[in-house]
């Protein structure tokens, strides 16, 4: 099946820095790639859609200002969390559709902790 | 809109025993459905996943799944329980292809010695 490599996968920040999160599909190319969060022993929350070329989508209740996506790429697509909180402490994860759209390849999750 | 139910937040079997997690689901159109598993820091796995056709979904690991739409069901079993089952399963429903995933609350497998 296809690759979806998350890099970094754990990271510790100090409070009012920003962090980037990059999400590459290896042997495919993915025109959509999605951002989610997971709380612990928590499902996941689509966080937003993130489309190459142009503006991402956000769900409702996410501060797009906060979040930044990039999806300046087929294969890479880039969440900046801006001015962590340690609420922002999370586990995120993102995934990419392949080419016809029916299967959702995951990444292995970045483990972000602000303190 | 779409929903997943994912009954209970535990389940916990024999090694050996039959495995069987249930899920429901909502959709206004004709759904594609999903399991995934995850392990513990990892992200999702795809399992098995119905689109059209056959309605019995063969996955991997030696899980299946039927697709029933009267019941608006789509349960996943597995004959035959493996410690390495232990994990984090998620029930998954998009209104098709290139739509967002739409999950449920997962439901968290312990398999017993």
């Amino acid at each position: 099946g296809a690759v979806v490599s998350q890099h970094p996968s754990r990271v510790i920040c100090k409070s009012g820095t920003s962090v980037k999160i990059e999400c590459r599909s290896l042997d495919f190319q993915a025109t959509t790639m999605f951002w989610y969060r997971q709380f612990p022993k928590q499902s996941l929350m689509l966080m937003a859609t993130s489309n190459e070329g142009s503006k991402a989508t956000y769900e409702q209740g996410v501060e797009k200002d906060k979040f930044l996506i990039n999806h300046a790429s087929l294969t890479l697509s880039t969440l900046t969390v801006t001015s962590a909180h340690p609420e922002d402490s999370s586990f995120y994860i993102c995934s990419a559709r392949d080419l016809e759209g029916t299967e959702a390849f995951f990444g292995q999750g970045t483990r972000l902790t602000v303190v | 809109a779409q929903s997943v139910t994912q009954l209970g937040s535990h389940v916990s079997v024999s090694e050996g025993a039959l495995v069987l997690l249930r899920c429901n689901y909502s959709s206004s159109v004709p759904p594609y459905l999903f399991w995934y598993v995850q392990y513990p820091n990892q992200g999702l796995q795809l399992l098995l996943k119905y689109t059209t056709g056959a309605t019995l979904v063969k996955g991997i690991n030696g899980f299946e799944a039927e697709f029933k739409k009267s019941e608006t069901s789509f349960h996943l079993t597995k004959p035959s329980a493996h410690m390495s089952d232990a994990a984090e399963y998620f029930c998954a429903v998009s209104d098709g292809a290139n739509s967002k995933l739409t999950f449920g609350k997962g439901i968290t497998l312990s398999v017993r010695p």
